[in-house]
C-alpha cells in the first residue's frame, strides 16, 4: 500500500497568512493526488484533484503543485472559514490511502 | 441537487451485522464508481470499498475483506454496505462517495455521514 504522510499535523496562523501543507507519497503516484477539506462536524469535500486542479466552486485562494512523491496545498490568504483538516489522498493504486489529517486553527 | 444521503447505522453488538444504505439523487447514477469510506472518532479517513457502474468490479480494503460486502442497485439509485462479523474498532462515520465514469480517481460528491457503534 502507498503511504500518505502529511506535514504539519496541526498548524495555527493569522487571517491572510499564506498557508502551506505538504504530503508526500511512499512511491511515485505521478500526478495522482487529491486533497479535501473536513469542517468540524461535516464530511469531506473535494478541493484539488490531479494535484493541482482547482473543483468547481472551490476558492481560487487554494492551489496545489507537486508530482511523483512530493506535493503542497498553499492557502494563498488564510480565512476564518478555512478553519478545517485538510487531508491528501492518492488515486495512483488501490487502496486510495489518505494522510493523517493537517488540523489547520485560526489565531 | 447532486446528493447523498446514507441510513442504516445504529448501535451493534460485536460479532453483529448492519446494512448501510445510500439514496443518490440528481445525477445519474448508473454511470458512476461509487465508495464506502469510514472515520473511527477523532481519526483520519479510511478508504473500505469500491465498486464499478455496473457492479462487476469490486475492490476492498484488507481491513474489511471476507466480512463486508458493497452492492449497488442501479435502478433504486442506491449503494449498499453488508457489515458481518462488526468488532469494536469498526465503530466509525460511514461515508459513501461518489467516484468518476470509469474509476474512483476523485471523491467529488459525499454523503453527510452515517455513525456505526459496535460495543456491548
Amino acid at each position: 500500500d502507498i503511504q500518505m504522510t502529511q506535514s504539519p499535523s496541526s498548524l495555527s496562523a493569522s487571517v491572510g497568512d499564506r498557508v502551506t501543507i505538504t504530503c508526500r507519497a511512499s512511491q511515485n503516484i505521478d500526478s495522482y493526488l487529491n486533497w479535501y477539506q473536513q469542517k468540524p462536524g461535516k464530511a469531506p469535500k473535494l478541493l484539488i484533484y490531479a494535484a493541482s486542479s482547482l473543483q468547481s466552486g472551490v476558492p481560487s485562494r487554494f492551489s496545489g503543485s507537486g508530482s511523483g512523491t512530493d506535493f503542497t496545498l498553499t492557502i494563498s490568504s488564510l480565512q476564518p472559514e478555512d478553519l478545517a483538516t485538510y487531508y491528501c489522498q492518492q488515486s495512483y493504486s488501490s487502496p486510495r490511502t489518505f494522510g493523517q489529517g493537517t488540523k489547520v486553527e485560526i489565531k | 441537487q447532486v446528493q447523498l444521503v446514507e441510513s442504516g447505522g445504529g448501535l451493534v453488538k460485536p460479532g453483529g451485522s448492519l446494512r448501510l444504505s445510500c439514496a443518490a439523487s440528481g445525477f445519474t447514477f448508473s454511470e458512476h464508481y461509487m465508495s464506502w469510506i469510514r472515520q473511527a472518532p477523532g481519526k483520519g479517513l479510511e478508504w473500505l470499498s469500491h465498486i464499478s457502474s455496473s457492479g462487476k468490479t469490486i475492490y476492498y480494503a484488507d481491513s474489511v475483506k471476507g466480512r463486508f460486502t458493497i452492492s449497488r442497485d442501479n435502478a433504486k439509485n442506491s449503494l449498499y454496505l453488508q457489515m458481518n462479523s462488526l468488532r469494536a474498532e469498526d465503530t466509525a462515520v460511514y461515508y459513501c462517495a461518489r467516484g468518476g465514469a470509469t474509476g474512483v480517481r476523485i471523491f467529488d460528491i459525499w454523503g453527510q455521514g452515517t455513525m456505526v457503534t459496535v460495543s456491548s
